[in-house]
């Protein structure tokens, strides 16, 4: 029972343009979203994240929309870099006190020159 | 500023042996974590701790113990290693949990400790 689904296991786009990375979740409990990034032989490097009493939060080059209605979250990357390159993973919470996050599988994308 | 340490960050282990898995923060966190990360697959929780004294099981914590006798250390054990625990495995540490005072704070993850076993 994936709870946490990330349907696009790559993503190509070209350096310059809009990177668009989609999450779907089935659990309503849900309450506090994430986006990690990670490259090779290292661990998830925190992004950004969302509370689910907002539609959007922006940081930079990256902004994270919420759709509370569809269950789904996205990360748009704008503009995109080579050093964007990574595997990036949603990550969902539900639970008050310690952050049992529940993680997608993850998405490679590649940024071409 | 080390972070979260982990060790060691390979090993190699036969069926039925024994290893612990160290990890330590430095960032005087409360919450630590432990996941482990299957290939093609997102990371899945093994086990937490809420403060020193305090440990709870995640979603897979079958085949695993662990322990938090101080803030800065959350050691794990596998006792009989099977195949099955081939893997990698993350440890983490936050602040705060979900919500409240010095709630809502990201995990910091350690590089991970990559395990097989033969």
């Amino acid at each position: 029972d994936q709870q946490v689904k990330q349907n696009s296991p790559s993503l190509s786009v070209q350096e310059g343009r809009i990177s668009i990375l989609n999450c779907d979740y089935t659990n309503s409990m849900f309450d506090y979203f994430l986006w990690y990034k990670k490259y090779p032989a290292e661990g998830p490097t925190f992004l950004i994240s969302i509370s689910s009493i907002k539609d959007k939060n922006e940081d930079g080059r990256f902004t994270v929309f919420l759709n509370k209605s569809a269950k789904h979250l996205s990360l748009h990357i704008v503009p995109s870099q080579p050093g964007d390159s990574a595997v990036y993973f949603c990550a969902a919470s539900a639970t008050q006190g310690a952050q049992k996050l529940v993680f997608g599988q993850g998405t490679r994308l590649t940024i071409n020159p | 500023n080390a972070g979260v340490t982990q060790t060691p960050k390979f090993r190699i282990l036969k069926i039925g042996q024994s290893m612990t898995l160290q990890c330590a923060q430095d960032m005087n966190h409360n919450y630590m974590y432990w996941y482990r990360q299957d290939p093609g697959m997102g990371l899945k929780l093994i086990y937490y701790s809420v403060g020193a004294g305090i440990t709870d099981k995640g979603e897979v914590p079958n085949g695993y113990n662990v322990s938090r006798s101080t803030t800065e250390d959350f050691p794990l054990r596998l006792e009989l290693a099977a195949p099955s625990q081939t893997s990698v495995y993350f440890c983490a540490s936050s602040y705060g949990g979900v919500g409240g005072a010095g709630g809502n704070q990201p995990q910091h993850f350690g590089d991970g400790t990559r395990l097989s076993i033969l």
